[in-house]
């Protein structure tokens, strides 16, 4: 079974640009969550989506933004950039069979570089 | 709120030595608790996790971890450290119900000496 994928791998932008990331999680999964991971901050979580709803957010502003579709794939969004949003950007899927947590699998991560 | 300490920021071992990292967590009830590996340039790799039951638990790649609530520790160990070992080693919780939200500790840099 194929894991997660995140397209794209690298990306480069300047401040002010806007930025889209995508997710595409384990085949079955449903659930979707993002992290955000610097060297400053460690791992930060961003947000989660479970059957197109946002289920939890982190403590990130406005400018961070994402949404889940059918098919479970996600996209996160990021606008007006700033130079301290530049981090690997990582997804996770789980199979959200109970309320309670499930086992989370990382994609490889997308490294955003904004100058 | 919730919270998981690493530590130790670096650890250096040399090759064929036992390892153990440390992971404290900070939560009201039963926590479920992941170890997770980062190789440079890579996503989180699972190597085992707790959710109940017995308090030692087995991962992949030789680790193992135990579950000790009264000391609110979640360890990891190996017995025998191998030079494919160095990476980045977290610890995270994952606190509440319906949501698979982790928190994740600051993270342990594993150097191994050949």
């Amino acid at each position: 079974k194929a894991g997660v994928t995140q397209t794209p791998r690298y990306l480069i932008k300047t401040r002010g640009q806007q930025v889209t990331l995508s997710c595409s999680p384990i085949s079955g999964h449903r659930s979707v969550s993002w992290y955000q991971q610097t060297p400053g901050q460690g791992l930060q979580f961003l947000f989660e989506y479970f059957s197109e709803t946002q289920r939890n957010k982190g403590n990130f502003p406005g400018r961070f933004s994402g949404r889940q579709f059918s098919n479970s794939r996600s996209e996160m969004n990021v606008s007006t950039l700033e130079l301290g949003d530049s981090a690997l950007y990582l997804c996770a899927s789980s199979l959200v069979r109970t309320p309670t947590p499930e086992t989370q699998y990382f994609g490889p991560g997308t490294r955003l570089l904004v100058l | 709120a919730q919270s998981v300490t690493q530590p130790d920021i670096h650890i250096t071992v040399s090759e064929g030595a036992s390892l153990e990292l440390r992971c404290n967590y900070s939560y009201g009830a039963t926590p479920y608790l992941f170890w997770y590996v980062q190789s440079p340039g890579q996503g989180l790799q699972l190597l085992l996790k707790y959710f109940s039951g017995d308090t030692l638990v087995q991962g992949i790649k030789g680790f193992e971890a135990e579950f000790k609530r009264s000391q609110s520790s979640f360890n990891l160990r190996k017995p025998s450290v191998h030079w494919s070992d160095a990476a980045e080693y977290f610890c995270a919780v994952g606190p509440s119900y319906n949501t698979d939200k982790l928190i994740f500790g600051t993270g342990t840099r594993l150097q191994v000496f050949p």
